[in-house]
């Protein structure tokens, strides 16, 4: 595609409940990176894949985050046992192989009620 | 630990008058320094770059200025129209690391 899709755009779920935010990187970009952005914050890093590298996941804020990248295209970020600190926005970013200017998606807001 | 800071949470400026954001660093290990611009419901984009190496850079009416010793970085806007009227973030990253470090982005409203 054009950009980086993210779906779905908007998400509200039950603490407690998992939930899976998808990203769909523009072709040909091998790097991808899932950052979120809570209010009235920054973004913050979560977890950055490049290639068939081991993905750095130092941003995971605890072990019910979890991310996988099949084909080295695709990723989805798994949310289990949703709490209400979890709600923010989830932006994927992606680049090409040796630029920092990566692209980001339109983000996917996350409501733990 | 919050490694880049933007310290002024938002910025009012009149149509046509210049436009300064500033974002300092605290890790000397960062060697490239980005800006992006984020529309509510939208994700950021890409603005305007600078690598240590250079002191300036100028791209139509935005420039961004580096002060490596005192590891700070401003973005100029001149002159500064309502289109321009978003959030903006700076960011820092390490040549051999691509993880960006985000500060906490500076609302800037451009009043006509």
């Amino acid at each position: 595609g054009a950009g980086v899709s993210q779906s779905p755009s908007n998400k509200v779920t039950e603490k407690g409940k998992d939930v899976e935010l998808r990203c769909d990187p523009i072709s040909g970009h091998t790097a991808l990176y899932w950052y979120r952005q809570s209010l009235g914050q920054g973004l913050e890093f979560l977890i950055y894949f490049q290639g068939n590298s081991a993905p750095d996941k130092s941003g995971l804020p605890s072990d019910r985050f979890s991310a996988e990248r099949t084909g080295g295209s695709v990723s989805t970020l798994t949310i289990q046992r949703t709490q209400q600190e979890d709600s923010a926005v989830y932006l994927c970013a992606s680049s090409l192989v040796g630029y920092t200017e990566a692209f980001f998606g339109q983000g996917t807001r996350l409501t733990v009620v | 630990d919050q490694q880049v800071k933007q310290n002024s949470p938002s910025l009012s400026v009149q149509e046509g008058r210049i436009s300064i954001l500033n974002c300092d660093y605290t890790n000397s290990m960062f060697d490239y320094f980005l800006w992006y611009k984020k529309y509510p419901a939208e994700g950021p984009t890409f603005l305007i770059s600078i690598s240590s190496i250079k002191d300036k850079n100028e791209d139509g009416r935005f420039t961004v200025f580096l002060n490596k010793s005192a590891k700070h970085l401003s973005l100029h806007i001149v002159p500064s129209q309502p289109g321009d009227s978003a959030v903006y973030f700076c960011a820092a990253s390490r040549s051999n690391d691509y993880k960006l470090s985000f500060g906490a982005g500076t609302t800037v409203t451009v009043r006509a």
